[in-house]
């Protein structure tokens, strides 16, 4: 699975617009970009993922380049409780072998009121 | 619904002594996964089960970790004669399947304190 880059920390004002850039330069054409979060003291949480266009569900849009180099995930109206660590995976889809998850360091992500 | 379960919440024990750890997928899910994330480290994989048999056991880190997975639904995850470096938060998920792009339902996870 391609290597993913993303920064360490980053701060929101609640009711922001939270963007969280990943980059995945190395992307084959087949990886899938993920991306999941984990609330301190939780299991982590699904929140999106695609292919190659972009995507929207009830809790985030995620924007992919057209070289699909990289990504953004974009938290349309940060709330307190979107405080967390947020995990950009790369990952191709074999059904035989799993879909195992490999994370990052992810990026720490602190909304203040 | 219910999510994925995972027991006990918490665990302290001595080194050397044997653990078992449960997770309780979420039901019909036929994919289930081991996880541990220790203090200031990322998640890495252990292992992975569809169904009852387990086609990659790559990340579990030595012989001493097992796991099975009975009835294509409840996993039990043992480390035996425990050291101190399994110290971590061990978390389960599980998937409706490997197919297409499934996403991985988590439970809680189970904090193991190795003394």
């Amino acid at each position: 699975d391609a290597k993913t880059t993303q920064p360490t920390s980053m701060d929101c004002a609640e009711g922001r617009a939270a963007n969280l850039p990943c980059n995945h330069s190395t992307i084959s054409g087949n990886e899938y970009v993920y991306w999941y979060r984990q609330i301190h003291s939780q299991g982590p949480q699904y929140i999106i993922h695609g292919l190659k266009n972009n995507e929207t569900n009830e809790m985030a849009s995620l924007i992919i380049t057209e070289d699909r180099k990289s990504s953004t995930l974009i938290l349309p109206h940060a709330t307190l409780r979107d405080t967390a660590v947020y995990y950009c995976i790369v990952r191709v889809q074999i059904k035989a072998a799993g879909n195992k998850l490999t994370f990052g360091g992810g990026t720490r992500v602190l909304v203040k009121p | 619904g219910a999510g994925v379960s995972q027991s006990p919440s918490n665990k302290v024990t001595e080194k050397g002594k044997d653990v078992e750890l449960r997770c309780d997928p979420i039901s019909g899910h036929t994919a289930l996964y081991w996880y541990r994330q220790s203090l200031g480290q990322g998640l890495e994989f252990l292992i992975y089960f569809q169904g009852n048999s387990a086609p990659d056991k790559s990340g579990l880190p030595s012989d001493r970790f097992s796991a099975e997975r009975t009835g294509g639904s409840v996993s039990t995850l043992t480390i035996q004669r425990t050291q101190q470096e399994d110290s971590a938060v061990y978390l389960c998920a599980s998937s409706p399947g490997t197919s297409g792009t499934n996403e991985q339902f988590f439970g809680p996870g189970t904090r193991l304190t190795v003394l």
